[in-house]
């Protein structure tokens, strides 16, 4: 069965700083796509980034982008340039079939 | 881009109260739609697989005969919580995704809805 953990129950980053969120899964597929979604306070589920594991090229959008080693089963968030509204809780989540299986995500606080 | 849309955002209601929740898809056909349940500060817990025309499958421990599910359309799925109980409060979220571009292994992500928050008193 596949898992997916998320270790940092909460983080915290200054305004403009950079912050790592880490996620790791396990799985015996080869494969299967990942992703990081971002759900602010207002309940909303918001796509923030997508990798496909058979690109080994990490994907970025904008000041995201991710840390995929597909060996280690690991695929980290990073935030540049972090803003205000970047507070959110972040889910990392896998899909292999048609489901997506959710990370218990990480509170992000953005501090002024 | 891919919409979709839950109604109602908010319901609070009485014990033993059986409350429906829609989820539309209004730009795309979604064969497949899913359910989630969050509990405060928790992840996504999908609740069951909304299968179009056909029966929908429930993840292991939820009650199919509590959470009826009916996917009648290409762009509509409903959740009628039946016989609610203060137990059942929860925030619930629908997802779909767009099936024209295919079923499985497509890079196309899940959309969700803005969730519906229930209150049973």
């Amino acid at each position: 069965a596949q898992t997916v953990t998320q270790s940092q129950p909460e983080m915290s980053v200054q305004e403009a700083e950079t912050v790592t969120l880490s996620c790791t899964y396990d799985t015996s597929e080869n494969n299967y796509y990942l992703f990081w979604y971002k759900q602010p306070p207002s309940r909303q589920m918001i796509l923030v980034i997508r990798q496909e594991a058979y690109k080994q090229q990490n994907a970025t959008e904008n000041r995201f982008s991710v840390n995929f080693q597909k060996a280690a089963k690991s695929f980290s968030l990073k935030i540049s340039d972090s803003q205000l509204g970047d507070t959110a809780m972040y889910f990392c989540a896998f899909r292999y079939t048609d489901k997506l299986i959710f990370g218990t995500g990480t509170r992000l606080q953005v501090f002024p | 881009g891919a919409v979709v849309s839950q109604h109602p955002s908010r319901v609070i209601c009485k014990s033993g109260t059986s409350v429906k929740i829609e989820c539309r898809s209004l730009d795309f056909q979604a064969t497949t739609m899913f359910w989630y349940r969050q509990f405060p500060k928790k992840s996504l817990m999908l609740m069951a697989t909304s299968n179009e025309g056909s029966k929908a499958t429930y993840e292991q421990g939820v009650e199919k005969d509590k959470f009826l599910i009916n996917h009648a359309s290409l762009t509509l799925s409903t959740l009628t919580v039946t016989s609610a109980h203060p137990e059942d409060s929860s925030f619930y979220i629908c997802s779909a995704r767009d099936t024209a571009h295919g079923q499985f292994l497509s890079n196309q992500p899940q959309h969700f809805g803005d969730g519906t928050r229930l209150s049973i008193l």
